[in-house]
C-alpha cells in the first residue's frame, strides 16, 4: 500500500528550465511534508519541507506548493542546473517518532 | 553525513546466514531509523528506535530485528538472510519530534546470494 504516490518516475529538463515533481497522499493525519534529494552513492538529504497550514514555501530555486483540499503537494525547481541532477523523494510524516512515509522517487536529469 | 557511520558499507552473503548491520552516531540524537531502498519502492521503514532499548516496527519489519543498547548504536539483524533482502540499507537519525529533520547515513549495500 503506497500511502504517498509520486510522479513522474523520471524527468529530463533542459538547463534553465523548470522541473516539477508531484506527490499525492491519502492519510489526512500527515502533518509534515519534506522533500529529500539523493545523489548516486549517497544517503538522502533534506532539501525543503512544509507543514499543511502553509500553501507555499520557497527556498532559493526550490519551491513546495501544497494543496490541502486536493491532498497534493509538488516540488518546483526553477532555473534547473546540471548539478540538480539527482533522485528526489517526497515524504510525509504522521504521529510520534517522526516516522516518514516516502514516495517512490523521481530521477531528474538536467541536460545542457 | 551528520556524524553517522554505517558498517559494513558493502556485504555479500549467502541465503540462510545471519547478518548484522551497524549504525553509529555521534550526534546524541534520540531517534534512530532503519530503511531499505529498492527500485520502484523508494525508502521503506524497517524499524525505528525512540530511545535506548525502546524500539518499534516499521512497515517492512518481517525478517528483521533491531537492538539499541546505547544511544549511539542501532543494530539491524537479519536472522536468516533471504534473496528478497538484497537491498541498500540506510540508517537515519532525528533529534526530536519537534525538529523533524532526519539525517541519513551513507548506506550499506547488501547482496544475498
Amino acid at each position: 500500500q503506497q500511502q504517498v504516490k509520486q510522479s513522474p518516475q523520471s524527468l529530463i529538463v533542459q538547463k534553465g528550465g523548470i522541473s516539477i515533481i508531484n506527490c499525492a497522499y491519502e492519510n489526512t493525519a500527515f502533518d509534515y511534508f519534506p522533500w529529500y534529494q539523493q545523489f548516486p552513492g549517497k544517503g538522502p538529504a533534506l532539501l525543503i519541507a512544509i507543514r499543511p497550514d502553509v500553501s507555499e514555501k520557497k527556498e532559493g530555486r526550490f519551491t513546495i506548493s501544497f494543496n490541502k483540499s486536493a491532498k497534493q503537494f509538488s516540488l518546483h525547481i526553477m532555473d534547473s542546473q546540471p548539478g540538480d541532477s539527482a533522485t528526489y523523494f517526497c515524504a510525509a510524516r504522521v504521529g510520534t517518532a517522526s516516522k516518514l512515509t516516502f514516495g517512490t522517487g523521481t530521477r531528474l536529469q538536467v541536460t545542457l | 553525513d551528520a556524524g553517522i557511520t554505517q558498517s559494513p558499507r558493502h556485504k555479500v552473503t549467502e541465503t540462510g546466514t545471519p547478518v548484522t548491520l551497524r549504525c553509529h552516531q555521534t550526534e546524541n540524537h534520540r531517534y534512530m531509523y532503519w530503511y531499505r531502498q529498492d527500485p520502484g519502492h523508494g525508502l521503506r521503514l524497517i524499524h525505528y528506535s525512540y530511545g535506548v532499548k525502546d524500539t518499534d516496527k516499521g512497515e517492512v519489519s518481517d525478517g528483521y530485528s533491531v537492538s539499541r543498547s546505547k544511544t549511539e548504536d542501532f543494530l539491524l539483524t537479519l536472522e536468516s538472510a533471504t534473496s528478497s533482502q538484497t537491498s541498500v540499507y540506510f540508517c537515519a537519525i532525528s533529534e526530536s519530534v519537534k525538529n523533524n529533520e532526519q539525517f541519513f547515513g551513507p548506506g550499506t549495500r547488501l547482496t544475498v546470494l
